[in-house]
């Protein structure tokens, strides 16, 4: 079975553009939350999806957001882009909140 | 607040040498503690899930333990391929009625194992 899977691996983008980033979770898992971890931090909490509702929401700016489609795949959008927002953006996902989160291999965004 | 501290924050081991790595949290709404293993610029790799105080998990070299306050990943008689970042996060519960939840997690510890 496929793990999650996210794209891009790798990017790098400009002060003040746009960024999507995609996941694709489990199959048969419906929830799926988003992570930024900072280098030398362990992740932290950006959104969470679950039925394709927003059920939380992390200490982020507005510029934060995200969707999730009718197939439980994901997108995390991030507009006008700061060199603090360069990290590794994590996707988890899980059958339903309560159990273990399968994280995938991330994005490394780079903002110069 | 919640919140999750992992100490050390490095360890340097020799190849067989034994060691624990603690992680200490206060959360409200505990729901499960994890321990997960994360290799440079990859996604954290799931090894342990505990529910309640008393509790133990063993797989292969790690064995993680859990108290109200804390939880310990001891590692008995590493290899190199054990080195990697260590991290630990509590599963909380929020909203009015619950509704979502998430990983808080710690900063990490970054384990050399040495030959």
């Amino acid at each position: 079975d496929a793990g999650v899977t996210q794209s891009p691996t790798h990017l790098i983008k400009t002060r003040g553009q746009h960024v999507t980033l995609r996941c694709s979770p489990i199959s048969g898992h419906k929830s799926v939350s988003w992570y930024q971890q900072v280098l030398g931090q362990g992740p932290q909490f950006i959104f969470q999806y679950y039925e394709k509702e927003e059920r939380g929401r992390g200490n982020f700016p507005d510029r934060f957001s995200a969707r999730q489609f009718p197939n439980y795949s994901s997108e995390l959008n991030v507009n006008a882009l700061l060199l603090g927002d360069s990290a590794l953006y994590l996707c988890a996902s899980t059958l339903q909140g309560a159990y273990g989160y399968t994280f995938g291999s991330g994005t490394r965004l780079t903002v110069v | 607040e919640d919140q999750v501290t992992q100490s050390p924050e490095a360890l340097r081991l020799q190849e067989g040498e034994s060691s624990s790595l603690n992680c200490s949290y206060t959360v409200s709404g505990l729901r499960g503690l994890f321990w997960y293993r994360q290799d440079p610029g990859k996604g954290p790799e799931f090894l342990f899930t505990l529910y309640s105080a008393g509790e133990e998990k063993e797989k292969e070299r790690l064995k993680a333990t859990l108290t109200k306050k804390e939880s310990f990943l001891h590692i008995t008689a590493p290899k190199p391929e054990d080195s990697a970042t260590y991290l630990c996060a509590v599963q909380a519960i929020w909203g009015l009625s619950g509704g979502y939840n998430k990983l808080i997690f710690g900063a990490g510890t970054r384990l050399a194992v040495h030959p």
